[in-house]
């Protein structure tokens, strides 16, 4: 199952654009890259996934570079309420007649806007 | 995407006692997941719970300290069994979406604290 690594903190300014990165260099072609964030004492809270293309939906962008081994959430314009901790995760599933498909949580990015 | 509703939200319970936890889903799932968060940790997988199968347990967690039960599509429990200080974490449940690629929907989670 492909690994991911990512920086244990960051900062961002509030209103600025928050750029979270990303390695998962032993990512397989069928693996989805997905995004989740936890907020203090809540359950995870889904982003935005990708395979191959740049993403974007109403709470953030998702660049995958062209040889996938690596990928950047981008909050656009960060406010104080996207303080938390940030989940990049290859999502493993495998059909056939044993189905597999799990998500395995990394230490994730620690990302406080800053006002 | 599923709702969930997870019981107990919080409990604290004597030391070598049980707690099961409850995990409600609104629609059927295939799949349910508990993980398990120790404080300032990020989530472990204990294990995957399919309807009408045995739980599936990741390394490190066992039937007999955690016993799953799974007795239909949307509804699960997690039983921690014999409980010490070590094991008080935030127990969460966790489902796969109703459209596939969607990702997973974490319930709020259970705060167990054992003295």
């Amino acid at each position: 199952d492909a690994k991911t690594t990512q920086p244990p903190s960051m900062d961002c300014a509030e209103g600025r654009a928050a750029n979270l990165p990303c390695n998962h260099s032993t990512i397989s072609g069928n693996e989805y890259v997905y995004w989740y964030r936890q907020i203090h004492s809540q359950g995870p809270q889904y982003i935005i996934h990708g395979l191959k293309n740049n993403e974007t939906n109403e709470m953030a962008s998702l660049i995958i570079t062209e040889d996938r081994k690596s990928s950047t959430l981008i909050l656009p314009h960060a406010t104080l309420r996207d303080t938390a901790v940030y989940y990049c995760i290859v999502r493993v599933i495998r059909g056939g007649s044993t189905s597999y498909d799990k998500v395995i949580f990394g230490p994730g990015t620690s990302l406080s806007v800053i006002p | 995407s599923a709702v969930i509703s997870q019981k107990p939200s919080r409990d604290i319970c004597q030391r070598g006692t049980s707690l099961t936890i409850q995990c409600q889903v609104d629609s059927q799932v295939t799949m349910m997941f508990w993980y398990r968060q120790q404080p300032g940790q990020s989530l472990t997988l204990i294990a995957t719970a399919n309807q009408g199968s045995e739980a599936t347990y990741e390394s490190g967690f066992v039937i007999d300290k955690f016993p799953i039960s799974r007795p239909n599509l949307t509804f699960s429990t997690l039983t921690v069994s014999n409980m010490s200080p070590e094991d008080s974490s935030i127990y969460l449940c966790s489902v796969v979406g109703g459209r596939q690629f969607y990702g997973y929907t974490f319930g709020s989670g259970t705060r167990l604290t054992v003295v």
